[in-house]
């Protein structure tokens, strides 16, 4: 079947500090992959993706590579910032069907 | 453009009423997906619909909850006969026909039974 496994949280770093938040997936085929981000009280805003294997996705800073022979996708970014705090989530779309397997999510707080 | 909307934003509701979410898709997307979070959880797939059709609701408990997506109007996701267990954020998704998978999340609707 098709799943998403993220690191624990909650993550708390110091601003300027370098983050990386682990995300492995199991899947059926060549999933596409994914990273959202959810400020409190808000909904997922697409951070970034990536379609195949050895794509990078990246965006704001934020980079994660689709790596398929550790079935990993984790993200990374090198200076957080305070304004960085957020959860964020791991998914993946499977070739077939359309719906979307998040992990549990990261609450990552970042402290000026 | 204006992205997915969705309303209420929050709902409170008392046990045994019925609760009624709306979704409006970004402007050019037909399909509609509806995802469930739990407190401390990550969003669990519900349903995915296109205009007037369930494409597949595989997600979807059997009993009290229906959703739907007439040819006018929003999206709807329809909780009868609430329970304390549904207390929960409910998100909706929309992705155009050219690019089903990417998904594009709405605010979501806090919902609260009390």
């Amino acid at each position: 079947g098709n799943s998403v496994t993220q690191m624990e949280g909650p993550v708390t770093l110091s601003e300027e500090a370098f983050l990386t938040i682990n995300c492995t997936y199991t899947a059926t085929g060549y999933p596409s992959l994914f990273w959202y981000v959810q400020y409190p009280g808000e909904g997922l805003q697409l951070l970034l993706k990536a379609t195949k294997a050895d794509d990078k996705g990246s965006n704001k800073g934020f980079e994660a590579t689709y790596r398929k022979e550790t079935t990993s996708f984790h993200l990374e970014k090198g200076s957080v910032q305070v304004s960085d705090s957020a959860v964020y989530f791991c998914a993946l779309s499977a070739p077939t069907g359309n719906q979307f397997y998040f992990g549990t999510g990261t609450s990552l707080t970042v402290i000026p | 453009n204006a992205g997915v909307m969705q309303n209420p934003r929050h709902l409170v509701r008392r046990r045994g009423q019925e609760a009624r979410l709306r979704c409006s898709p970004m402007k050019g997307h037909s399909h509609v997906y509806w995802y469930r979070q739990l407190p401390e959880e990550g969003l669990k797939f519900m349903v995915y619909l296109q205009k007037e059709n369930i494409i597949d609701e595989s997600g979807m408990p059997k009993e009290r909850f229906s959703a739907e997506f007439p040819k006018e109007g929003p999206s709807i996701l329809r909780i009868q006969q609430v329970v304390r267990g549904d207390s929960a954020a409910y998100f909706c998704a929309s992705s155009p026909s050219w690019g089903l998978k990417t998904q594009y999340f709405g605010p979501g609707t806090r919902l609260l039974v009390l």
